[in-house]
């Protein structure tokens, strides 16, 4: 089964800095799709960055980027320049072209 | 262009009760995906439904049945409602069944006394 794992619970950053998620993913599959949420306090899940596994190019989205390192199985997500508004709950998710699965969340604190 | 809207926006139930929770699609959609998301957790996928069926289904039991209407939109029934039933439910509309591009819908929150 495929499993996404986010070691990280909380987060926090510093008002114009930089700061990486951390996300690891289990599969036995070479094409699926690999994805960044954010769920601020108003619930609605807001996608952040989405990478296409047979896509060798790192997804960048302005200050969002992605770390994909398939081998490894690993999905970090990097947000520069951090601002008051990036404060949420992120979650990392997998999709095998039928469902998606979702890692626990980190919740990410912007210090002003 | 309306988004993805879910209604109402909290519910609660006692043990025992059924419950059910309505889905629109966003403009253009035609599948509608459910999702359970517990406290600290992340979503859970619950089934989706495409062309009025079911077409996939996660790890829930058959108290969680759905129905989709002609209009695309969709409702999620939850019987014998249990206190771990208790969780934000979200659903999500795309284009497609076999689509990772999904849109997600507000959320209802449930809470099982």
């Amino acid at each position: 089964a495929q499993t996404v794992t986010q070691s990280q619970p909380e987060m926090s950053v510093q008002e114009a800095e930089t700061v990486t998620l951390s996300c690891t993913y289990d599969t036995s599959e070479s094409d699926y799709y690999l994805f960044w949420y954010k769920q601020p306090p108003s619930r609605q899940m807001i996608l952040v960055i989405r990478q296409e596994a047979y896509k060798q190019q790192n997804a960048t989205e302005n200050r969002f980027s992605v770390n994909f390192q398939k081998a490894a199985k690993s999905f970090s997500l990097k947000i520069s320049d951090s601002q008051l508004g990036d404060a949420a709950m992120y979650f990392c998710a997998y999709h095998d072209g039928n469902q998606f699965y979702f890692g626990t969340g980190t919740s990410l604190t912007v210090i002003p | 262009d309306a988004g993805v809207t879910q209604s109402p926006t909290h519910l609660i139930k006692t043990r025992g009760q059924q419950v059910t929770l309505r889905c629109s699609p966003k403009s253009g959609h035609d599948t509608v995906s459910w999702y359970q998301q517990a406290l600290g957790q992340g979503p859970q996928f619950i089934f989706q439904y495409y062309e009025e069926e079911e077409r996939q289904r996660g790890n829930f039991p058959d108290r969680f049945s759905g129905h989709q209407f002609p209009n695309y939109s969709s409702e999620l029934n939850v019987n014998a409602l249990l206190l771990g039933d208790s969780a934000l439910y979200l659903c999500a509309s795309s284009f497609g069944f076999r689509t990772d591009t999904q849109y997600f819908g507000p959320g209802t929150r449930l809470t099982v006394l």
